[in-house]
């Protein structure tokens, strides 16, 4: 089944505390994202990767890292987490075309810094 | 970058058709027109999309404006389970996607 799974699906940890996101999916898609969702602001892009080792940022990127170093995988990095970090996580995936491909969500993480 | 509007909100009964509106004035030539929709505390999950022409797949219908300035999203019977935020997105030739507020769909019984 084709799918996008993150993990966890929720967390709460502490400000400052490292914390690392994980998205993987099994279609063999060249293209990855990640969003968040806040009340009032919809979905917002924090980082998308055009393939393995290309990544760039997206309109939210500040406190967030990630990395693209298998196709499959495309984890969301805080190293130092803040409160207003505190939001709903969408990692997206799709397969490269010219805009008409179909994306796939994941589930979501929901994250609590307190 | 292009952006979408659509209304706030949407109301439809059970059965009955729905169409979702949504303007895009200032779409490039390459850009595709998508749909998503948010089902309540689910990830987005693909509608439909298309570029000039209308399209039609089991879940909807997409007409689009002959200038591509507006498109409709037609749900020919709403039910209670396509309550959800419909998203109207311009995907862009390198598979950027940038969402907007939606519209939120009630269906009422």
């Amino acid at each position: 089944e084709a799918q996008v799974t993150q993990n966890p699906r929720y967390l709460i940890t502490v400000t400052g505390k490292k914390l690392t996101v994980t998205c993987s999916q099994n279609m063999n898609h060249e293209y990855m994202s990640w969003y968040r969702q806040d009340p009032g602001l919809g979905l917002r892009q924090i980082y998308y990767s055009m393939n393995v080792e290309v990544t760039d940022k997206g309109d939210v990127p500040e406190g967030y890292k990630v990395s693209r170093k298998e196709k499959r995988n495309f984890p969301l990095i805080l190293e130092s987490p803040s409160p207003n970090q505190t939001s709903l996580y969408f990692c997206a995936s799709s397969s490269q075309g010219q805009g008409n491909t179909e994306a796939f969500f994941g589930q979501g993480t929901r994250l609590t810094v307190v | 970058d292009a952006k979408t509007t659509q209304p706030n909100s949407m109301e439809s009964n059970e059965e009955e058709p729905v169409h979702l509106p949504c303007n895009h004035s200032t779409i490039s030539g390459t850009d595709y027109i998508h749909w998503y929709r948010q089902l309540p505390s689910q990830g987005p999950e693909y509608v439909i999309h298309g570029l000039t022409s209308n399209v039609n797949n089991r879940m909807a219908s997409l007409a689009i404006a002959e200038d591509r300035k507006s498109s409709t999203l037609i749900l020919h019977r709403a039910t209670l389970r396509d309550a959800a935020v419909y998203y109207c997105i311009l995907k862009k030739y390198n598979n950027d996607m940038r969402f907007g507020a939606g519209t939120r769909l009630t269906v009422k019984p």
